[in-house]
């Protein structure tokens, strides 16, 4: 079945610091997949999503680029700032499928 | 907009007790769905419903039910609540044709003592 592995935390940086979340998927098919960013205290939001190999998805400074030869959606962003700090969840959505499978989250902590 | 709206925010029951979870949406979304959120699992799905009058087991389904109302309103039942169903339940919502792309509410945070 499908599944989605990501990077475990916490992470924590200094702000300005380059931010890299590692993830990795196994499905059949073409997926698509999402980076979900969940604030203290709040529900997740969608931050950035790629549908297709090669696409890149961006949204406030973040980028992930959809790598199917590697299977891997890794999100990076190139200086991060106190209020990025959130759990930030990878998913898959199957084309034929309502379900997305989430990975586990990486907690992520910017200090000033 | 209000977007996705769930209540209440906060509850905790006693083993056997039961209640619903109450989740609406004003976007005018045709999917709905509820899912789980533990410690180091990400988020799980119970059920979903693709669309007004139709409802489906997802992941976790044993221990609730639900109920489409309309097409605003979606509710997760617990009948006889355990002490491992204490979690956050977050309610989401896809308009028609970009059904991955999930808006969410704030949650609910479940104790079952």
């Amino acid at each position: 079945g499908n599944s989605v592995t990501q990077m475990e935390g916490p992470v924590t940086l200094s702000e300005e610091a380059f931010l890299t979340i590692n993830c990795t998927y196994t499905a059949t098919g073409y997926p698509s997949l999402f980076w979900y960013v969940q604030y203290p205290g709040e529900g997740l939001q969608l931050l950035l999503k790629a549908t297709k190999a090669d696409d890149k998805g961006s949204n406030k400074g973040f980028e992930a680029t959809y790598r199917k030869e590697t299977t891997s959606f890794h999100l990076e962003k190139g200086s991060v700032q106190v209020s990025d700090s959130a759990v930030y969840f990878c998913a898959l959505g199957a084309n034929n499928d309502y379900k997305l499978s989430f990975g586990a989250g990486t907690t992520v902590t910017v200090r000033a | 907009n209000a977007g996705v709206t769930q209540t209440p925010k906060f509850q905790v029951l006693k083993t056997g007790q039961s209640m619903t979870l109450q989740c609406a949406q004003d976007m005018n979304h045709n999917s709905m769905y509820w899912y789980r959120q533990d410690p180091g699992m990400g988020l799980r799905l119970i059920y979903y419903s693709a669309s007004e009058g139709t409802t489906d087991k997802g992941e976790v389904p044993n221990g609730y039910n639900v109920s489409r109302l309309n097409k605003r309103e979606f509710s997760l039942r617990l009948e006889s609540a355990a002490p491992s169903q204490t979690s956050v339940y977050f309610c989401a919502s896809s308009p028609k044709g970009s059904y991955n792309e999930q808006f969410f509410g704030p949650g609910t945070r479940l104790t079952v003592l």
